[in-house]
């Protein structure tokens, strides 16, 4: 089956650094993605990993382990307008093995960013 | 350049009538998906459109659902009778082309649907 898992909430402080993990199950694997979503709004395109590594951008860095199903999204010197739902999302195969571009998302973290 | 967007933002209706919620792609993307957020569960796939093909639909609840893209731009989804269980947010998103290693796929803001 198809199963990606992350943190429901988490809580920290500005100006800190907070990690989001995400791990994931799935039929095939072409690529993770993290978005950020406030209430009531659009999804956002934060980061995209597809080899295992470190990718940086910005205040933001989203790490990826194909052999361990694990990804995780680091956001430094947090503010608080980073306070907003993050989602992981991983994009699988399709049939007969071939590339798709659907998204499968996990439940999405709603991180909380306190003065 | 202005974003994915959708109509309309809110919708609430009575169980058993119609509703056709419709979503405008950034200009030129050739991929059109749709997804559902049902309260408390993740988004969800419901459909991805290649121009005005249906590339896959496997994941479209039932019958009572209906997508078109006539014209390969804006699309429609049209849920006819609506049951108290597709209340929930609809997200529209499209991406430029199809087998890029990178297609990331924009978002719009989502219609709030609630069935009564």
């Amino acid at each position: 089956g198809q199963n990606i898992d992350q943190p429901t909430e988490m809580t920290a402080t500005e100006g800190a650094i907070v990690q989001i993990n995400c791990t994931y199950q799935t039929s095939g694997f072409n690529g993770l993605f993290w978005y950020q979503q406030h209430a009531g709004e659009a999804p956002t395109f934060l980061s995209y990993n597809v080899l295992d590594g470190l990718e940086e951008k910005g205040r933001f860095s989203s790490f990826l382990s194909r052999s361990k199903g694990y990804s995780y999204l680091l956001l430094k010197e947090l503010q608080m307008k980073d306070s907003a739902s993050y989602l992981c999302a991983v994009r699988s195969q399709g049939l007969y093995g071939g590339a798709t571009n659907k998204l499968i998302f996990g439940t999405g973290t709603l991180l909380a960013v306190q003065p | 350049e202005a974003g994915v967007t959708q109509f309309p933002s809110h919708s609430v209706i009575e169980k058993g009538q119609t509703v056709t919620l419709r979503c405008d792609p950034i200009s030129g993307h050739d991929n059109l998906y749709w997804y559902r957020r049902v309260m408390g569960k993740e988004i969800k796939f419901l459909l991805h459109f290649v121009k005005e093909s249906k590339q896959d639909e496997s994941g479209m609840p039932n019958n009572r659902f209906l997508a078109e893209r006539t014209g390969g731009t804006y699309s429609t989804l049209k849920v006819q009778p609506a049951e108290l269980e597709d209340s929930g947010v609809y997200f529209c998103a499209s991406s430029p082309k199809t087998g890029l290693i990178l297609d990331t796929q924009y978002f719009g803001p989502g219609t709030r649907l609630t069935v009564l």
